[in-house]
């Protein structure tokens, strides 16, 4: 069964940093694409970014609004995937969602998803 | 880069059936394949369609997606309508570097 697991959030200032895990389990981590993806209190769902597969060069892509503050990582050997937060911002308060694609290690659709770790930004 | 609309809202009663649109701004809708997500209150989206049509394992197939390039939008069926579908439903797309979602319809089974 495929497991997905956050952990990380809470609360942090404007301008400060904060670092998410997304722990797996159930399947070969290393074969496939990990995104993550937020949604703010009361509104809808948004692509944050993602992760491909080492068999796809590891290569990252991210939303036009998180681009050059947040940077996503993995950790294959630990089936651990990270999103680096930094220069925090009010907006980017959310729940933060890891997910995975069915198949491949090349997009980023989620068709697996974690149970979200919350994230507050505020002074 | 392209956005997917949704209906803010529909309603329909128990045993009916409701049917949820996801339109493309630009770019062919048959282009890349659509998904379909259901997230009830305080839980996490679940897929309850992949690849246009594709239903998961152990999702009802009161579920229903489709796609109409005439139109250049996306459609989710939900059929015999139960009140536990009382839900937010999100359509989604991708292409190999992005990943749209569209805004969410809150569907109210009444």
């Amino acid at each position: 069964e495929v497991q997905l697991v956050e952990s990380g959030g809470g609360l942090v200032q404007p301008g400060r940093s904060l670092r998410l895990s997304c722990t797996a389990s159930g399947f070969t981590f290393g074969d496939y694409a990990m995104s993550w993806v937020r949604q703010a209190p009361g509104k809808g769902l948004e692509w944050v970014g993602f992760i491909r597969s080492k068999a796809y060069g590891g290569t990252t892509e991210y939303a036009a609004s998180v681009k050059g503050r947040f940077t996503i990582s993995r950790d294959d050997s630990k089936s651990i995937a990270y999103l680096q937060m930094n220069s925090l911002k009010t907006e980017d308060t959310a729940v933060y969602y890891c997910t995975r694609p069915r198949r491949d290690g090349y997009t980023p659709r989620p068709d697996y998803w974690g149970q979200g770790t919350l994230v507050t930004v505020s002074s | 880069n392209f956005m997917l609309t949704q209906p803010h809202s529909v309603s329909e009663s128990p045993g009916k059936t409701v049917t949820i649109s996801c339109t493309r701004s630009s770019g062919s809708i048959a282009s890349n394949y659509v998904q379909w997500y259901q997230q009830r209150p305080g839980s996490s989206p679940t897929t309850v369609i992949y690849e246009d049509n594709q239903r998961p394992s152990g999702v009802p197939d009161r579920f229903s997606g489709s796609i109409d390039s005439s139109s250049n939008s996306a459609s989710l069926t939900i059929s015999g309508l139960k009140t536990e579908d009382e839900a937010d439903y999100y359509c989604q797309s991708y292409d190999s570097s992005i990943c749209v979602f569209g805004g969410g319809t809150k569907l109210t089974v009444l």
